[in-house]
This record gives C-alpha cells, sequence and structure tokens, in this order.
C-alpha cells in the first residue's frame, strides 16, 4: 500500500482567514514532504520532515507554518495568504533509510480570495 | 543551467506507437532517478524508478539510464490514449545526514496519444 492521503480536498479561504492542510500516512515513511504547484508548472519544494524535525525549508514565507506532530502526520497552517498562494498542495513521503521513491497524496486545491 | 531538462512538448503520437520521452541532468552527483506521469489536475504518480547504468522494464514502459551521459528517458510502447499525460523526471538529491530526500522537477513533456 502506498497510499497518502490528503484532507481537505479543496479549501477556498480569504486572505484573512486562519486554515490547515493534513496529510497523512501509515507506511511507516520517515519523511514527508509539503510542495507547491501552480497550474502548468511542475511541483516546488516548500519543506522537508525527516524523522519528525524540520530538515529543509526552500525559503517559503512565514504565513506557511509546516508542522509534524508524530511520524504518520503533516500538517501545513496558513494564516494571511495572498491571491497568489492559490495552487495544488501536494504531501508526499518516502521511507528514508536508502530508499528514496516519493508517493504524492492527492493534493488540496486551494483558492485564496 | 537548469538542472533537469526535459524535451521540450508537446509531444503527439498515434495510439499503438512507442513514445520516447527524454530527460539530461547537469548534477553528476544523482545516483537515483525517477519517472511521473501526472494527469492534469492531478498529483503525480511514480511509475519507474531506475538506479543502474541500463535498461528496466515494467509492463509497456522501459526506462533506459546512462549515468555518464547523465541521460534517463522512458519508452512506452503499446501507447495508449489513457498515457495521455505530463511526465516528469525529477532530479534527486539525498541528504543521508538529515534523511531526507528532495526532488526538483523539470518541466516536464506533455504526451498526447491520438486514437
Amino acid at each position: 500500500d502506498t497510499e497518502v492521503t490528503q484532507t481537505p480536498k479543496h479549501l477556498v479561504m480569504g486572505m484573512t482567514n486562519k486554515k490547515s492542510l493534513k496529510c497523512e500516512q501509515h507506511m511507516g515513511h520517515r519523511a514527508m514532504y509539503w510542495y507547491k504547484q501552480k497550474a502548468k508548472k511542475p511541483p516546488e519544494l516548500m519543506f522537508v520532515y525527516s524523522y519528525e524535525k524540520l530538515s529543509i525549508n526552500e525559503s517559503v514565507p512565514s504565513r506557511f507554518s509546516p508542522e509534524c506532530p508524530n511520524s504518520s502526520l503533516l500538517n501545513l497552517h496558513l494564516h494571511a495568504l495572498q491571491p497568489e498562494d492559490s495552487a495544488l498542495y501536494l504531501c508526499a513521503s518516502s521511507q528514508g533509510g536508502g530508499l528514496w521513491e516519493q508517493y504524492f497524496g492527492p493534493g488540496t486545491r486551494l483558492t485564496v480570495t | 543551467q537548469k538542472e533537469v531538462e526535459q524535451n521540450s512538448g508537446p509531444l503527439s503520437v498515434p495510439e499503438g506507437a512507442i513514445a520516447s520521452l527524454n530527460c539530461t541532468y547537469s548534477d553528476r552527483g544523482s545516483q537515483s532517478f525517477f519517472w511521473y506521469r501526472q494527469y492534469s489536475g492531478k498529483s503525480p504518480e511514480l511509475i519507474m524508478s531506475i538506479y543502474s547504468n541500463g535498461d528496466k522494464e515494467d509492463g509497456r514502459f522501459t526506462a533506459q539510464l546512462n549515468k555518464a551521459s547523465q541521460y534517463v528517458s522512458l519508452l512506452i510502447r503499446d501507447s495508449q490514449p489513457s498515457d495521455s499525460a505530463t511526465y516528469l523526471c525529477p532530479l534527486y538529491k539525498g541528504n543521508s545526514g538529515a534523511g531526507s530526500y528532495q526532488l526538483t522537477f523539470g518541466k516536464g513533456t506533455k504526451l498526447s496519444v491520438i486514437p
């Protein structure tokens, strides 16, 4: 089973709202990732968590705040977003320990109004 | 120089033909290579991984790797309309110390299989 789940599937939020995206995997993977994908562009890495610790932050604005409560869960907290932040947000996981294939969740389609 | 370059699309092939997708890398350090398929509006799906020089076959898909030339290709035999998608070959960068691995994606190649 290589399933990564993400909720919600769609999210519409105003620029003053606070919302959270959730990602979950039960494959025992030890690395989890957030990507952002704009229309007709490739995914861009935002954050990497390894063994529940933030290991990579690709200079993402502070209005995006990641959290890894445990090895199976990954959250992305959103606050004071801009319309240009509207995109597909993808979560992925990989086993680590020398196994590098990343498996993506279905994504959350975010619209900021 | 871009880290990952893919042959420019869109690529159109008739149903039943062989589709050939190519990818070159500027980073000689990568030891792992992947192909992802992404349907419009969907998330990327891993279809092949290849670590050694040569060919790797999985059903109608064959990945070919030449590390010296920093080149990887994907052949799709007997192409079907359902293969119409964007194909991505990200550059893998590992951080063994942190136990994390990141993928840097190129623009991808859009494949259209014409019935």
